[in-house]
């Protein structure tokens, strides 16, 4: 079946170190994209991707860092310089057809203490 | 910012009633979705309205779409307690290619 990957599920990070979440997709989308959602609020765009070896900021880039090397693969690194990076984090992806709908995977809940 | 608000914030209704949440966004769009989640999980897609379209179905749920407002509806027919969990409109915007922003959510309770 097709679909995306995230992993692992929960990440447990202590302070100051960096970290480094999956996401894969094997549905052949070109874009693929990160948000962040703290509890009980919405959807923050972190980075997105639209082709390969190409990534845009969204709105809350700072302290993170993402690639693109693979058309399947965008991992993103929440880095040490992220104030506040305990969150739920959940990667997207679509065809490049901009009036198509985001498909999503099941997250990765970090923690830092 | 490209998004604006979803009202209400929560909404608590009785299994068989009708729920209705309302979205805003501040710019031109080239379409609006409408995406469920259930707790601690991914979201699923539900509807896509394009920016030419008002209306649009798909089983119980009925999306409209007023650009002159900025402002969409999607509308929940008799509700079923499985609705339970939020709702989030999301804008790809015309000045920004492939830059899906979210808004804020509804968080529904659907009572049995």
């Amino acid at each position: 079946d097709g679909g995306i990957t995230q992993s692992p599920k929960y990440l447990f990070r202590k302070e100051g170190q960096n970290v480094t979440l999956s996401c894969e997709q094997n549905l052949n989308h070109d874009a693929m994209y990160w948000y962040r959602q703290d509890p009980g609020q919405g959807l923050r765009l972190i980075y997105y991707s639209q082709i390969v070896n190409d990534f845009q900021k969204g709105d809350i880039a700072e302290g993170y860092s993402v690639s693109r090397e693979k058309k399947e693969s965008f991992p993103l690194t929440v880095t040490s310089a992220q104030k506040n990076p305990t969150a739920f984090y959940l990667c997207a992806s679509r065809r490049s057809s901009y009036n198509s709908p985001l498909h999503f995977g099941n997250g990765t809940r970090l923690t830092v203490t | 910012s490209q998004q604006g608000e979803e009202d209400p914030q929560a909404l608590s209704i009785q299994e068989g009633e009708n729920a209705t949440m309302n979205c805003s966004y501040k710019t031109s769009i080239n379409n609006l979705q409408w995406y469920r989640q259930n707790s601690g999980r991914g979201l699923v897609h539900l509807i896509l309205i394009r920016s030419n379209e008002r209306e649009k179905h798909s089983g119980r749920l009925r999306v409209t779409l007023d650009t002159s407002k900025k402002s969409s509806s999607l509308l929940i027919t008799a509700s079923r307690a499985a609705d339970t969990a939020s709702y989030f409109c999301a804008t790809d915007a015309k000045t920004s290619y492939d830059k899906v922003i979210f808004g804020p959510g509804t968080s529904l309770s659907v009572i049995p």
